[in-house]
């Protein structure tokens, strides 16, 4: 059965104080991994489309990374607008299936 | 980038009644439309997937009775929560994709639905 673990669930960070968020996933024909990005009461918003092992991509303070067995959302120099849930999902066969998110707060 | 809108943004009604949210692809043309609902602090879950033009497929333990989505246009669905009760409180959001499961899904800013 396809699988999306992410880690850790909740991560408080200070300011400037660099960190990274894992997603762990085991599926059949990986079609590509997203990460997104959620405020509380608001849908996701939409940061990164991985496709292949080696890929890497990058926006402002984030960058993705992905290897076959997981991605990794590296957050250099965060601030406290970088607070959120960032969520993880892949996307084989027809269904994209969401991880349970990493809830990041970045304290001033 | 692609830009989903949902409407309305929050609803409350009353036990027995039936709600309709309306989900819209501002400027990009839709082949496919999601209709997820999230719980406080939990992840999203699928509820069903919809093609313009075709019936949508529901997730299992999903009522399609229960839950009526529209796919009219390639630009609009419709989610209707027929007979609502308060177990049907959540936040309801929708995405919407153009072309192939290789294509990142957009959503909208989501509905939260209150039954009293």
């Amino acid at each position: 059965e396809d699988q999306v673990t992410q880690s850790p669930e909740a991560l408080r960070l200070q300011e400037g104080e660099s960190s990274s968020l894992n997603c762990s996933y085991t599926v059949s024909g990986l079609r590509g991994l997203f990460w997104y990005r959620q405020d509380p009461g608001k849908g996701p918003e939409f940061l990164f489309t991985l496709y292949s092992a080696g890929e890497e991509k990058e926006k402002e303070r984030l960058k993705a990374t992905l290897t076959k067995k997981e991605s990794f959302l590296h957050i250099t120099a965060p601030k406290p607008e970088d607070s959120a849930t960032y969520l993880c999902a892949v996307q084989a066969g027809g269904d994209m299936r969401f991880g349970a998110g990493t809830r990041l707060t970045v304290k001033p | 980038g692609a830009v989903v809108s949902q409407h309305p943004s929050r609803v409350i009604c009353k036990s027995g009644t039936s709600v309709k949210i309306e989900c819209r692809s501002l400027d990009f043309q839709a082949t496919t439309m999601f209709w997820y609902r999230q719980f406080p602090k939990q992840s999203l879950m699928l509820m069903a997937t919809s093609n313009e033009g075709s019936k949508a497929t529901y997730e299992q333990g999903v009522e399609k009775d229960k839950f009526l989505i529209n796919h009219a246009s390639l630009t609009l669905s419709t989610l209707t929560v027929t007979s609502a009760h308060p177990e049907d409180s959540s936040f309801y959001i929708c995405s919407a994709r153009t072309g192939n499961a290789y294509n990142e899904q957009f959503f909208g800013p989501g509905t939260r639905l209150t039954v009293l």
